[in-house]
């Protein structure tokens, strides 16, 4: 079956616009996690969809950060006013109900200028 | 949150096994340990789960001690295509508890 998609692979802006990427997770998989990763390092943790809600946005970095997922399917995460730090691949994942193993998308990889 | 420590880097040769050693020690009861494995340009792809004792599949090997303080990520005679980083993670998979550390750069050479 399919597996998570995101898209756009590849964003680039400048500094002070808007952006919204977004995921398709796999389908039935109630939960999806957003991260951001750096080079060199590990993902961080952004936040986390059971369903619609958001059961656990603590990882968001500050208010210019939202995200969605209004129908418990495909979310948006959505960036405003972006900053030359925002800069990093944003990866998606999503998992079955109850279960533990995480699948991710490939990633955006968002550049701003 | 329990953190994790892993080397950095690890060099091996095609056709060894290479053992990546991952430290907890404040994993808690309902913890679970998971390794996955991150190519360029992708995302992270599960390897293996584990709680406790030993963990197999056609991958890898998981091996957690008695104490879970330490687990163990085995991986049976190496190719180059397993050149990645491998990441160790523990918790209960939901939220802020799934934390990536920097990972382990495996590099497998001729």
């Amino acid at each position: 079956g399919a597996g998570v998609s995101q898209t756009p692979s590849n964003k680039v802006t400048e500094k002070g616009k808007y952006v919204e990427l977004r995921c398709d997770p796999i389908s039935g998989h109630t939960a999806l996690y957003w991260y951001r990763q750096s080079l060199g390092q590990g993902p961080e943790f952004l936040i986390y969809f059971q369903g619609t809600g958001a059961a656990d946005d603590s990882g968001l970095p500050n208010d210019r950060f939202f995200a969605v997922r209004p129908e418990g399917s495909v979310s948006t995460l959505k960036i405003q006013r972006t900053e030359r730090g925002d800069s990093a691949v944003y990866l998606c994942a999503s998992s079955r109900p109850g279960a533990d193993t995480q699948y991710f998308g490939p990633g955006t990889r968002l550049t701003v200028l | 949150l329990a953190k994790t420590t892993q080397p950095i880097s690890m060099d091996s040769y095609e056709g060894q096994e290479v053992n990546i050693t991952c430290s907890h020690n404040n994993i808690a009861t309902n913890d679970y340990i998971t390794w996955y494995q991150q190519f360029p340009s992708q995302g992270p792809r599960f390897i293996i789960q584990g709680y406790k004792t030993k963990v197999t599949n056609e991958v890898a090997s998981l091996f957690i001690p008695a104490d879970r303080k330490s687990s163990t990520l085995s991986l049976p005679r190496v190719s180059l295509s397993d050149t990645a980083v491998y990441y160790c993670l523990v918790g209960d998979n939901y939220g802020q508890n799934f934390v990536f550390g920097p990972g382990t750069r495996l590099s497998v050479l001729p």
